[in-house]
């Protein structure tokens, strides 16, 4: 019964690093998406999926990108982090009227 | 275009207290209404929801709220608050023209004073 898995939990960056976070969802879910959330912010949207092999930006979708080649999996990359993207990172499913959300992933790039 | 709006970043409260937390939302289209709750480090979980029919809408550990569609508001309430109720929670929308699309507030903490 794992819901929405994310992958890695923690993660500390270098500027100018890159990385992957990986969401995994077991609902068969076609709506996915990556927010951050910052104090004070609420969730902000990155970008979201809403089916296998389709991606749409967010609001705050600069220095992201997204692949979803299979339905169950929707990736987050950072091609060159910044300080700026220090964050958590929730992905999300959907379909119908709930969404669900993995535990987050907090990063922090220095 | 739609906007959600949580009136207060946090709210103190002492344990066994009532608390309402209030949310209010602008949409030019008809919208289902959804509270979370996000307890310390840990993802959002869904409380409650609106889709139709009864305007109070009852929802996990004893919370409730109401639709009050000529105030455009769906505030969320506890007669009785605990320490395990200490989390943020989230107010969003759903436009119902679409089938993925959720606005946010910004959240509100829920503080219990012992």
């Amino acid at each position: 019964n794992a819901g929405v898995t994310q992958t890695p939990k923690f993660r500390v960056l270098k500027t100018g690093q890159s990385m992957t976070l990986l969401c995994a969802q077991d609902m068969n879910h076609e709506y996915m998406y990556w927010y951050r959330q910052d104090p004070g912010m609420g969730l902000r949207l990155i970008h979201y999926s809403v089916g296998e092999g389709t991606t749409a930006k967010g609001e705050v979708p600069d220095g992201y990108n997204v692949s979803r080649l299979k339905k169950q999996n929707f990736l987050l990359g950072l091609e060159s982090a910044a300080p700026s993207q220090t964050s958590v990172y929730f992905c999300a499913s959907s379909w119908g009227s709930e969404a669900f959300f993995g535990q987050g992933t907090r990063l922090t790039v220095v | 275009a739609q906007s959600v709006t949580q009136l207060d970043s946090q709210v103190p409260v002492f344990e066994e207290a009532p608390v309402e937390l209030r949310c209010n939302y602008s949409s030019s289209v008809s919208v289902y209404l959804f509270w979370y709750v996000q307890y310390p480090n840990q993802g959002l979980q869904l409380l409650l929801k609106y889709l139709s029919g009864s305007t109070l809408v009852k929802g996990i550990n004893g919370f409730e709220a109401e639709f009050n569609k000529s105030q455009t508001s769906f505030h969320l309430r506890k007669p009785s608050v605990h320490i395990s109720d200490t989390a943020e929670y989230f107010c969003a929308v759903r436009p119902m023209d679409s089938n993925y699309q959720l606005i946010w507030g910004a959240g509100t903490k829920l503080i219990i004073k012992p």
